[in-house]
């Protein structure tokens, strides 16, 4: 296993475009977790899955976005009609529920909204 | 709601010594989560070091120890013996014991690591 892969490493869009991330988390791990990271902060949390289940979203988590996670593998994270303010390094991590606490994380995929 | 902070945006030492970054938190819970994350630069974000709230004894691996005051919610790293590859941002991070298990965390501290 290669640990968590996410798909595009770097985006740039044009204002008001649709873009949807790929995450592909560890294959064992149940568990998948969605961050935000903007410019010389600490990440912040999106969303998170349980198998295919999305059982927590936060409220930064506005209506023009949306992640799934079918069939409890790959994670999508789709933001609707972009934003400038959506800029920021986009983070997905996986992990195993009831094994060792703490995530593998993935590389990001660093959005540009311009 | 669950806050942590990292006072200290920049922090250096020189190779081989120790340097001390420090980390507080405010939570009303008593079964919690505490972690060190290192983001080397355009790279992943990996798992330095965790402490289970319970445990009174500090976590320690390798180079990297913690100094866990609880009473003071308080989680210091320490690293020894500092090697050029340590330079990147750290963060400190949260999580309650159970649940989501999601994590809080601080704004960084960028520790630059002199020749």
């Amino acid at each position: 296993d290669t640990g968590v892969s996410q798909d595009p490493r770097h985006k740039i869009t044009k204002r008001g475009q649709n873009v949807t991330f790929r995450c592909d988390p560890i294959s064992e791990h149940n568990r998948l977790y969605w961050y935000r990271q903007t410019l010389g902060q600490g990440p912040e949390f999106l969303t998170y899955f349980q198998n295919e289940a999305q059982l927590e979203k936060s409220r930064l988590l506005s209506d023009r976005f949306s992640a799934e996670r079918p069939k409890g593998s790959f994670s999508t994270l789709e933001i609707q009609r972009t934003e400038q303010g959506d800029s920021a390094m986009y983070l997905c991590a996986s992990s195993l529920y009831g094994g060792p606490v703490g995530y593998t994380f993935g590389s990001g995929t660093r959005l540009t909204v311009v | 709601a669950q806050t942590v902070t990292q006072s200290q945006p920049e922090m250096s030492v020189q190779e081989a010594e120790t340097v001390t970054l420090s980390c507080t938190y405010d939570t009303s819970e008593s079964d919690y989560y505490l972690f060190w994350y290192k983001q080397p630069p355009s790279r992943q974000m990996i798992l330095v070091i965790r402490q289970e709230a319970y445990k009174q004894q500090n976590a320690t691996e390798n180079r990297f120890s913690v100094n866990f005051q609880k009473a003071a919610k308080s989680f210091s790293l320490k690293i020894s013996d500092s090697q050029l590859g340590d330079a990147a941002m750290y963060f400190c991070a949260w999580s309650f014991q159970g649940g989501s298990e999601k994590l809080v965390f601080g704004k960084g501290t960028k520790l630059t690591v002199n020749p």
